[in-house]
């Protein structure tokens, strides 16, 4: 099984600074990341998918990269509604998902 | 509108079964494959179990193979997950989600609540 690391576990940002969360595989996974936002309460939401394709909707401040086994989500500039916890996924052999444990981005 | 409701939630006794629904809307449901995902309260999500457009693939995580079974309906729009000999480590919210052919995720239910608890 893949297994995924994100870090930090939390995150400290203040409203419009930058927030870069990381995410591991501990085997490559190519380009098969996909990064989720989950607000309390609420299911989780696509952002990013093929590591670095925007999700309909999803605006620009949110950008992804990586490939392999590393893999980084870029928040530009933190809004209010961007505090939440985020998860990357992998998706390389089907069907067999698995998340990381999240990063929780806090307001600073 | 793409919609995924779940239903079949409740409170089961350790040991006992528990058979989950979402039924799905907005979108043409033999063409995707559809999943289970598991968050326990206060935890992150873990997935439990995919299913491909027509049935042919399944999988299951190590965690409830060989107690879970997922099935779809495709004339029902809908997809299931059977879940047997359930304990408390199965309690949390299943949501249901569509997985376009990237593999990924794109559409999530709202979850029904499962808690095993004597």
């Amino acid at each position: 099984e893949i297994v995924m690391t994100q870090s930090p576990a939390t995150l400290s940002v203040s409203p419009g600074e930058r927030a870069t969360l990381s995410c591991r595989a501990s085997q490559s996974v190519s380009s098969n990341l996909a990064w989720y936002q989950q607000k309390p309460g609420q299911a989780p939401r696509l952002l990013i998918y093929g590591a670095s394709t925007r999700a309909t909707g999803i605006p620009a401040r949110f950008s992804g990269s990586g490939s392999g086994t590393e893999f980084t989500l870029t928040i530009s500039s933190l809004q209010s509604e961007d505090f939440a916890v985020y998860y990357c996924q992998q998706y390389n052999n089907w069907p067999s998902r698995t998340f990381g444990q999240g990063t929780k981005v806090e307001i600073k | 509108e793409v919609q995924l409701v779940e239903s079949g939630g409740g409170l089961v006794q350790p040991g006992r079964s528990l058979r989950l629904s979402c039924a799905a809307s907005g979108f043409t449901f033999d063409d995707y494959a559809m999943h289970w995902v598991r968050q326990a309260p206060g935890k992150g999500l873990e997935w439990v179990s995919g299913i491909s457009w027509n049935s042919g693939s399944i999988g299951y995580a190590d965690s409830v193979k060989g107690r879970f079974t997922i099935s779809r309906d495709n004339a029902k729009n809908s997809l299931y997950l059977q879940m047997n000999s359930l304990r408390a480590e199965d309690t949390a919210l299943y949501y249901c989600a569509k997985g376009p052919a990237g593999g990924h995720f794109d559409y999530w239910g709202q979850g029904t609540l499962v808690t095993v608890s004597s």
